[in-house]
């Protein structure tokens, strides 16, 4: 069966650190792989996109890769802040649907101060 | 604010009872989603549509759900005889035009069933 996975639930990291967020998937052959930022009570936020023939994608202080051999992106958050604390979605757009979104659970990212 | 706005914001109904969203999305946008999302998971697909057809539905809309987008603007999502499985937060979001389709998300209507 089809699943997206996301490293875990809740990580915890000193300010200034770098954050690593994982998405593992199985069963998909996406086109696009997407992430957004989640606040509580509020709908996502886009923050990047990458392509399947891309291997790296950069904003500010944001960076992601995507292995389709590993089946695997990770989303980077370096120099983190308080203010970067949210949940965190990967989201993938398959090849040839109706092109909506499948979303895996998030992780929820605390960054202490 | 993404341009997306969503209407009423919180919706507290005793079982049994129907509710409508509503949905506002970018103007120039004219694909449509609506996904839900129950606490600790990301949002699921429900439905999409394109200008005012509704071209695509999952599973998980069973038949008390009602989605239309009349004039190919805003768009509506009507429950029927809600039951408590159906608390959750029921997102709209309109995507850019173009291979991404990254979405821009409403705000969100959170239903709470009694």
């Amino acid at each position: 069966s089809q699943k997206i996975e996301q490293n875990s639930e809740a990580l915890n990291i000193q300010e200034g650190k770098t954050a690593t967020l994982t998405c593992n998937y199985t069963n998909y052959s996406p086109a696009y792989l997407q992430w957004y930022r989640q606040d509580p009570g509020r709908g996502p936020v886009f923050l990047l996109l990458i392509r399947e023939n891309e291997k790296e994608k950069r904003k500010e202080r944001l960076k992601v890769t995507f292995d389709t051999t590993l089946k695997q992106s990770l989303f980077h958050i370096t120099a983190s802040q308080p203010a970067d604390s949210a949940t965190y979605l990967c989201a993938l757009r398959l090849s040839g649907s109706a092109r909506q979104l499948t979303f895996g659970s998030g992780t929820q990212l605390t960054v202490l101060p | 604010d993404t341009g997306v706005s969503q209407d009423p914001r919180h919706k507290i109904t005793k079982r049994g009872q129907n509710v409508t969203f509503r949905c506002d999305p970018i103007s120039e946008h004219n694909r449509l989603y609506w996904y839900r999302q129950t606490l600790g998971q990301g949002p699921e697909f429900l439905t999409y549509f394109q200008n005012e057809a509704q071209l695509e539905k999952s599973r998980l809309l069973s038949d008390r759900f009602s989605a239309e987008r009349p004039k190919g603007s805003f768009s509506t999502l009507e429950i029927q005889r809600t039951e408590q499985g159906d608390s959750a937060m029921y997102l709209c979001a309109s995507p850019l035009a173009g291979g991404g389709n990254e979405q821009f998300f409403g705000p969100g209507t959170r239903l709470t069933v009694l």
